[in-house]
């Protein structure tokens, strides 16, 4: 069935560095694949999102890449800041018609050391 | 916009117990989604709906578990008998059509005793 696998599970930098997270999918007919940041006791909010026709996307400090050859996508963050210290969540949708679920990745810890 | 409106914020029940959850989509979103969300199995996709009919409720964990959606505003998710394993925070999201972008509700911190 349908899968979305998330790497890494928990992720330290230190203030001012980058952060990759990276998801592999399973389904080649996937076109959106958004992205989630859920703060503690909180709800997932949308960040980011991309389809399937675009390659990258950027929004100030934070971008993703789309590689529909590998069934890959990335969420890159630059100049990381402490606040930016949450669970991100990767996604992939067939995005159309009766299909429009999104499978969710496991979710990545993502820790900011000032 | 108010956003995703779900009610309670917060549940406390014993087992046995029957619980219903409430949610208000975002006026004009024509697709609902319940899901529950635990440290153990992270983000699970409970049931969505689309223009009021239930598209996929394979996510449902067993019968005890149902879920309507009786108007273009209004979905519960009912659990009867509740049981200590159903604790979990459960979050309701709509989109405007499927396949767009999802807007989670604040959720509902659900504690089974």
């Amino acid at each position: 069935g349908e899968n979305v696998e998330q790497h890494p599970s928990t992720l330290s930098v230190q203030e001012g560095d980058s952060a990759v997270i990276k998801c592999t999918y399973s389904d080649s007919a996937s076109n959106y694949f958004p992205w989630y940041k859920q703060e503690l006791g909180k709800r997932p909010q949308l960040i980011i999102d991309i389809r399937s026709n675009v390659g990258e996307k950027k929004d100030q400090r934070i971008a993703v890449t789309l590689n529909k050859t590998a069934k890959h996508f990335s969420l890159h963050i630059t100049e990381t800041q402490p606040e930016d210290s949450a669970v991100y969540f990767c996604a992939a949708s067939k995005g159309s018609g009766n299909t429009g679920k999104l499978i969710f990745g496991q979710g990545t810890t993502l820790q900011v050391k000032p | 916009d108010a956003g995703v409106i779900q009610s309670p914020r917060h549940e406390v029940t014993e087992m046995g117990q029957e619980v219903t959850l409430r949610c208000k989509p975002i006026s004009g979103h024509n697709s609902l989604f319940w899901y529950r969300q635990t440290m153990m199995r992270g983000l699970e996709l409970l049931i969505y709906f689309n223009n009021n009919v239930p598209i996929d409720d394979s996510g449902m964990p067993e019968d005890r578990f149902s879920a309507k959606m009786p108007n273009a505003s209004f979905s519960t998710l009912k659990i009867q008998p509740s049981e200590p394993r159903d604790s979990a925070v459960y979050f309701c999201a709509s989109s405007y059509l499927l396949g767009q972008e999802q807007y989670f509700g604040p959720g509902t911190r659900l504690t089974v005793t």
